[in-house]
């Protein structure tokens, strides 16, 4: 299995608070992905890297912010949570093929 | 621009073969194939490369038409352990993040 590890794995919080989550890899693949899941929506992507602090943000970026300081390290920051930020994210981490993915975490604003 | 899938659900009975599409409207360098069981995290199947290259995984193979932007995933002799979500994703160029469908959910019933 990928070395991918995502934390925390569940988490709620109150609208209006800011959230970190925090996307951890032991692979040194350059690529690294952050994406939501939502019923009906599939898996949507929201922020990448490509490298260290080199991102770029994907379809539904609103709201989220990221950073990479190190190889290994990709967090995703909900500046404000809002309830339409309750979603599973998914962390993937890629090299030159296949995409791997963490375990997720199930964040709830309320 | 999210690639379209179809069918969105299917029912199956073990034993029984099954095709999921994927079609995209942009040019596609490759299309990948997921599985994602209740509650897990997506885990890669395949991946096909333009050139109308076919592949196979266990009894699951899959085809991509270059020309229609167009893959399709196989499942023949279905089991239960075949039953989750699939998710097509795909690429314009190589390296590119990966761009989701909405899953096709298959269940396989005894």
């Amino acid at each position: 299995d990928a070395g991918i590890t995502q934390s925390p794995r569940h988490k709620v919080t109150e609208t209006g608070t800011p959230v970190t989550l925090r996307c951890h890899q032991t692979e040194n693949h350059r690529y690294m992905y952050w994406y939501r899941q939502d019923p009906g929506h599939g898996l949507r992507l929201i922020h990448y890297s490509y490298g260290v602090k080199d991102t770029d943000k994907g379809e539904v970026s609103d709201g989220y912010s990221v950073s990479r300081s190190k190889t290994e390290d990709f967090l995703l920051t909900l500046e404000s949570a809002t309830s339409s930020q309750t979603s599973v994210y998914f962390c993937a981490i890629r090299g030159l093929g296949e995409a791997f993915f963490g375990q997720g975490t199930r964040l709830t604003v309320v | 621009q999210q690639p379209v899938q179809s069918p969105q659900a299917v029912i199956l009975r073990e034993g029984e073969d099954a095709v999921i599409n994927c079609s995209s409207s942009k040019a596609l360098y490759s299309v990948h194939w997921y599985r994602q069981k209740h509650g897990e995290a997506p885990v890669f199947l395949m991946i096909l490369l333009k050139g109308g290259e076919q592949k196979g995984h266990e009894k699951i193979s899959a085809s991509f038409n270059e020309k229609k932007q167009q893959s399709s995933l196989y499942l023949t002799a279905s089991q239960l352990s075949y039953s989750g979500t699939y998710f097509c994703g795909t690429e314009v160029q190589g390296n590119t993040p990966l761009v989701f469908g909405k899953g096709t959910r298959l269940s396989v019933i005894a």
